[in-house]
């Protein structure tokens, strides 16, 4: 059974804080690895992740991926208020059943509270 | 505006009541997904659509019903005989189910049984 594992389960920092948020996988047939961000309702695309090593940046957040040692981080600098939400991980693999069919396993989130 | 969206926002049900949830998409993807939320846990899938006339059980669809009659279009039922329904059921879609396709979300449902 796939599985994936985010740490911590929560967080509490205060404004201007860097922090790093983890997520382990164990699946079978891994195509990529997706970060969410989700704010009360609709999660939101942050990153995919297919290759090692290769860093992915979107303004104050950045995110990489280790295949070998199956694991990824997202990064936050400079955290904002805004900031504070559930961050979601999920991987990609193939189904059990084979052919094109993928799916993704979502971990539990982290939740990010950033303080004034 | 292309996106996703969900109907209602927040629902009340009795025990024993059939209730369907609306999900409509306007991005012209192939691909739609349901899934449910609980407090504290991740996503899990409930069922999946590849192409109109055609779904797939997730890893909890006891107690869940879909249809897929047109590609805009994937409500989901929640039977009486699910026994625990109250959730956040999130809907969501991709250009194809065939990997590397990020998936986008609605706003979500939140259900509550009374």
């Amino acid at each position: 059974e796939d599985k994936v594992v985010q740490s911590p389960l929560s967080l509490v920092v205060h404004e201007g804080d860097t922090v790093t948020l983890n997520c382990s996988y164990e699946v079978t047939n891994f195509r990529s690895l997706l970060w969410y961000k989700q704010e009360k309702k609709a999660p939101t695309f942050l990153f995919m992740l297919t290759s090692s090593g290769i860093e992915k940046k979107s303004g104050r957040l950045s995110s990489i991926l280790d295949k070998k040692e199956l694991f990824s981080i997202l990064n936050i600098t400079a955290t904002q208020t805004g900031d504070s939400a559930v961050y979601l991980c999920a991987v990609e693999a193939l189904r059990m059943s084979g052919g094109s069919n993928y799916k993704l396993t979502f971990g539990k989130g982290t939740l990010l509270t950033v303080n004034p | 505006d292309g996106g996703i969206t969900q109907s209602p926002k927040y629902l009340f049900r009795k025990e024993g009541q059939n209730v369907t949830l609306s999900c409509e998409q306007n991005l012209n993807h192939d691909a739609m997904y349901w899934y449910r939320q609980d407090p504290g846990q991740g996503l899990r899938l409930i069922y999946y659509s590849q192409i109109v006339n055609d779904f797939q059980k997730g890893d909890i669809a006891e107690g869940y019903s879909v249809s897929r009659e047109k590609k805009e279009s994937f409500p989901l039922t929640v039977t009486s005989a699910q026994k625990n329904p109250t959730a956040f059921y999130l809907c969501a879609s991709s250009m194809a189910s065939g990997g590397y396709n990020e998936q986008f979300f609605g706003p979500g449902t939140r259900l509550t049984v009374l």
